[in-house]
């Protein structure tokens, strides 16, 4: 049964660097077949996708988030991680990470499995 | 960015009767290449994560119960819930996935009558 594990700090300054890790168990995050994203929520609002990457490196973003964003992977660890440089109060959400489903011909698809969250609030 | 517009907002269904909750797409999300649409429909329950239900717009999750449907091609979609039984409460969002981007519905929230 895989089992998605979000971990990393519940408060964070403003301008500072949000940094969330997620863990994987269960199943192998060095799968041709998967590609691993994140996806947030703000209080009472809907959901956001903020990108995903493939064990290889390879990776996709939300081209219409205002802060920068980084995510890697360390298949070593069965982890992938999630940076948002220079926060703000708007990045104030609940940070899921989920497998999704991927085919190298016809792209990234839907998010099969998800964790249960981690809520991040933004601060001073 | 393709955006995503459910409809109602909200809805409110006896037990035992339908749901039907709406999803349209800015530009189609069907992939003329393989001829598959790339809309798939989530459940979100209090407190919880979203749960796949739905993907390549009617293709129903492994477990998930028949009483849920997904239909519809393009830009036009629809999630039905056949008989309506309490244990779906819940928030339902439409996703596409075209071109390895994906962008969410608002979201429909589901109560009983």
């Amino acid at each position: 049964q895989l089992q998605l594990q979000e971990s990393g700090p519940g408060l964070v300054k403003p301008s500072e660097t949000l940094s969330l890790t997620c863990t994987v168990s269960g199943g192998s995050i060095s799968t041709t077949i998967y590609y691993w994203g994140w996806i947030r929520q703000s209080p009472g609002k809907g959901l956001e996708w903020i990108g995903s990457i493939h064990y290889s490196g390879r990776t996709y973003y939300n081209p219409s988030l205002k802060s920068p964003v980084t995510i890697s992977i360390d298949a070593s660890k069965n982890q992938f991680s999630l940076k948002v440089n220079s926060v703000t109060a708007a990045d104030t959400a609940m940070y899921y990470c989920a497998r999704q489903d991927y085919d190298n011909v016809w792209g990234t698809f839907h998010f099969d499995s998800w964790g249960q969250g981690t809520l991040v609030t933004v601060s001073s | 960015d393709i955006v995503m517009t459910q409809s109602p907002d909200s809805l409110t269904v006896s037990l035992g009767e339908r749901a039907t909750i709406n999803c349209k797409s800015s530009q189609s999300v069907l992939y003329n290449s393989n001829n598959k649409n790339y809309l798939a429909w989530y459940q979100q329950k209090a407190g919880q994560p979203p749960k796949l239900l739905i993907y390549w717009a009617s293709t129903r999750e492994s477990g998930v119960p028949d009483r849920f449907s997904g239909s519809g091609s393009g830009t036009d979609f629809t999630l039905t819930i056949s008989s309506l039984q309490a244990e779906d409460v819940a928030v339902y969002y439409c996703q596409q996935y075209l071109f390895n981007h994906n962008t969410f519905g608002q979201g429909t929230r589901l109560e009983i009558k």
